[in-house]
């Protein structure tokens, strides 16, 4: 399996501009997680899924995030509009039984300018 | 208060010595526990985890825990310059996993 697979791995944008995170979890993993992180903050989870279903987005930080999976194989994380605040790395993990070992992609690191 | 709290270092051991890596958490009723490595610039990866008071060995790595003192550790044998990385203890609490900052290790040639 080639693992948790997310694209793009930079991307800049400016500020106001729309931002989409895509993520390809194992194939077979029930659970899908996205969490950012930052020097100040360090790994926060924004929401996961399980089974295609959101489950918990208390960590989304505000309305302008957003995320989806239409389907097991396949997630978005959308920011609109994009603050410079928003820059980070942003991470999607997967896992076989809910938030137990989680298997991570190569992030995005985002940069809003 | 933080729910997992690390020391976040830096951390320095000479080669070859035992690095002791430490974490307290808030939830008593977490019952899953992770050891996380994370290389600069690079993703997470899962090294160890346990879910039983005591002691968890692999290869180098030993994982400890003690549920009644809500802490969890990692002791790393002959550590080795390729160690050198940061350390994230994660906890599972509310359905969730929570990860700590992280503890940065250096181990010196």
């Amino acid at each position: 399996d080639a693992g948790v697979i997310q694209s793009p791995r930079h991307e800049v944008t400016e500020m106001g501009q729309e931002v989409t995170l895509r993520c390809k979890p194992i194939s077979g993993h029930d659970y899908l997680f996205w969490y950012r992180q930052t020097m100040m903050r360090g790994l926060e989870l924004l929401i996961y899924f399980n089974n295609n279903v959101p489950i918990d987005d208390s960590g989304m930080p505000e309305d302008r995030f957003s995320a989806k999976m239409p389907n097991a194989s396949f997630s978005t994380l959308k920011i609109q509009p994009s603050e410079p605040r928003d820059s980070a790395v942003y991470f999607c993990a997967s896992s076989l039984q809910g938030p137990t070992e989680a298997f991570f992609g190569q992030g995005t690191r985002l940069t809003v300018v | 208060q933080k729910e997992v709290e690390q020391n976040s270092g830096p951390l320095s051991v000479p080669e070859g010595a035992i690095a002791s890596l430490n974490c307290t958490y808030s939830d008593r009723g977490s019952q899953s526990f992770f050891w996380y490595r994370q290389y600069s610039g690079k993703s997470p990866e899962l090294i160890m985890f346990i879910y039983s008071n005591g002691d968890k060995e692999d290869g180098r790595f030993t994982a400890q825990l003690n549920k009644a003192s809500q802490y969890v550790s990692l002791l790393i044998r002959d550590s080795q310059p390729s160690d050198s990385a940061t350390y994230l203890c994660a906890v599972t609490a509310a359905r969730q996993l929570t990860f700590g900052s992280g503890t940065q290790l250096t181990v010196l040639p």
